[in-house]
């Protein structure tokens, strides 16, 4: 079974520009959520798709969006990039909501790895 | 809001030597508990996690980690730990929705 694939693995862009990371989660899993690693801040939430419908956010500004197609695929844009946004994003999906059952565990990807110059 | 803390920032230690690391939440409500370790260069990866029953959970690659309830912890541990084991660990807690509340991660070093 494939895991949490995410693309591009490893971009550079420049300030001002936008950004769109897409992420196809474990086949069957419903919800995707997305996560942005710095060495500063550590592991912070954006955003959490369910059933194509955004169930949580973060504490990010509006730059940062998201979406979930009916396919269960997501993608997550950056528009107007700061060099503070140099991270990693992590996507993780699982199979359901909620807190009771194992269909709960989380599962990541790799990460797609931003570069703002 | 929860929120997770991890009580060591580094651990050094030889192999062979046992591990603990200590993961504190703040949430009142039941929670979904989890630890992640993050090898050098890879992705986050799922060690284990607790959601209800036996407070003893046991992982792979030989961790555990026990649930105090009244002590709102989660600490992972390992007898006998092996140079592979170098790598970052965190502690995540998940309350409704799959929202994780992550620490801010302990980089363990095992020496040879």
């Amino acid at each position: 079974k494939a895991g949490v694939t995410q693309t591009p693995r490893y971009l550079i862009k420049t300030r001002g520009q936008q950004v769109t990371l897409s992420c196809s989660p474990i086949s069957g899993h419903r919800s995707v959520s997305w996560y942005q690693q710095t060495p500063g801040q550590g592991l912070q939430f954006l955003f959490e798709y369910f059933s194509e419908t955004q169930r949580n956010k973060g504490n990010f500004p509006g730059r940062f969006s998201g979406r979930q197609f009916s396919n269960s695929r997501s993608e997550m844009n950056v528009s107007t990039l700061e060099l503070g946004d140099s991270a990693l994003y992590l996507c993780a999906s699982s199979l359901s909501q909620g807190i009771r059952g194992s269909g709960n565990t989380i599962y990541f990807g790799e990460g797609s790895w931003l570069t703002v110059v | 809001a929860q929120s997770v803390s991890q009580h060591n920032h580094h651990v050094i230690l030889s192999e062979a030597a046992s591990l603990e690391l200590g993961c504190n939440y703040s949430y009142g409500g039941t929670v979904n508990l989890f630890w992640y370790v993050q090898y050098p260069g890879q992705h986050l990866q799922l060690l284990l996690k607790y959601f209800s029953g036996d407070p003893l959970v046991k992982g792979i690659k030989g961790f555990e980690a026990e649930f105090i309830k009244s002590k709102f912890s989660f600490n992972l541990r390992k007898p006998s730990v092996q140079w592979s084991d170098t790598a970052e660990y965190f502690c995540a807690v998940k309350a409704a929705g799959n929202k994780l509340t992550f620490g801010g991660g302990t980089r363990v070093l095992v020496k040879p």
